[in-house]
């Protein structure tokens, strides 16, 4: 089944300890993506991938780091949490730019509250 | 990117009438527009896309309307469901693609039995 997946679920973590959400996709797409979503304030995009080794800020880059070292995987990694943190992520992926292939396909969601 | 809004953020509709969802742009460099629908505790999930060449898009009961004069953006499912129930974001991106999708806040679409 193609899709993307995200662990964990739900993350209940402390201020300051690093953690990583980790994303893959089975559709060999080219472009992924890291959204956070919260109320009021709709799905922001955090850091994107054109492929693998090309990363780029989105809208809300700070506090967060990604790496794309292989086409599948897009982990999203929080060297030290803070409560403003606490948010709903999704990770995107999408066949690619080139050929006009911008809708995006999301993953569950992972959950995260930092205390 | 600039913002794309969406001008209700509840709308409850009859079970059989149809839905008209609502998006204002704000950017006229963008190219291409999506809804996504996303229900409680799952990630969006796309519905139906629209390039600013098109005005007009249908697909299984939705169907998309863009107005590039005023930059507006509709989405409207015929014969609403309960299964229709959840929110609805619309997104858009500039030619290209590369900065990626920009969402509008949402509207949770209510169905009344």
């Amino acid at each position: 089944e193609a899709q993307v997946t995200q662990n964990p679920r739900y993350l209940i973590t402390v201020t300051g300890k690093k953690l990583t959400v980790t994303c893959s996709q089975n559709m060999n797409h080219e472009y992924m993506s890291w959204y956070r979503q919260d109320p009021g304030l709709g799905l922001r995009q955090i850091y994107y991938s054109m492929n693998v080794e090309v990363t780029d800020k989105g809208d809300v880059p700070e506090g967060y780091k990604v790496s794309r070292k292989e086409k599948r995987n897009f982990p999203l990694i929080l060297e030290s949490p803070s409560p403003n943190q606490t948010s709903l992520y999704f990770c995107a992926s999408s066949l690619g730019l080139a050929g006009g292939h911008y809708e995006q396909y999301f993953g569950p969601g992972t959950r995260l509250t930092v205390t | 990117g600039e913002s794309v809004g969406l001008h209700l953020p509840t709308l409850s509709v009859q079970e059989g009438d149809n839905s008209i969802i609502n998006c204002a742009y704000s950017n006229s460099a963008s190219d291409y527009f999506i809804w996504y629908k996303q229900e409680s505790g799952k990630g969006p999930q796309f519905i139906i896309d629209i390039r600013s060449n098109m005005d007009k898009r249908q697909g299984q009961r939705v169907t998309v309307l863009l107005n590039k004069t005023v930059k507006h953006l509709s989405l409207q499912i015929a014969a609403t469901q309960p299964g229709d129930s959840a929110v609805y974001f619309c997104a858009e991106t500039l030619a290209g693609g590369a900065d990626g999708l920009t969402f509008g806040k949402g509207t949770h679409l209510i169905i009344q039995p």
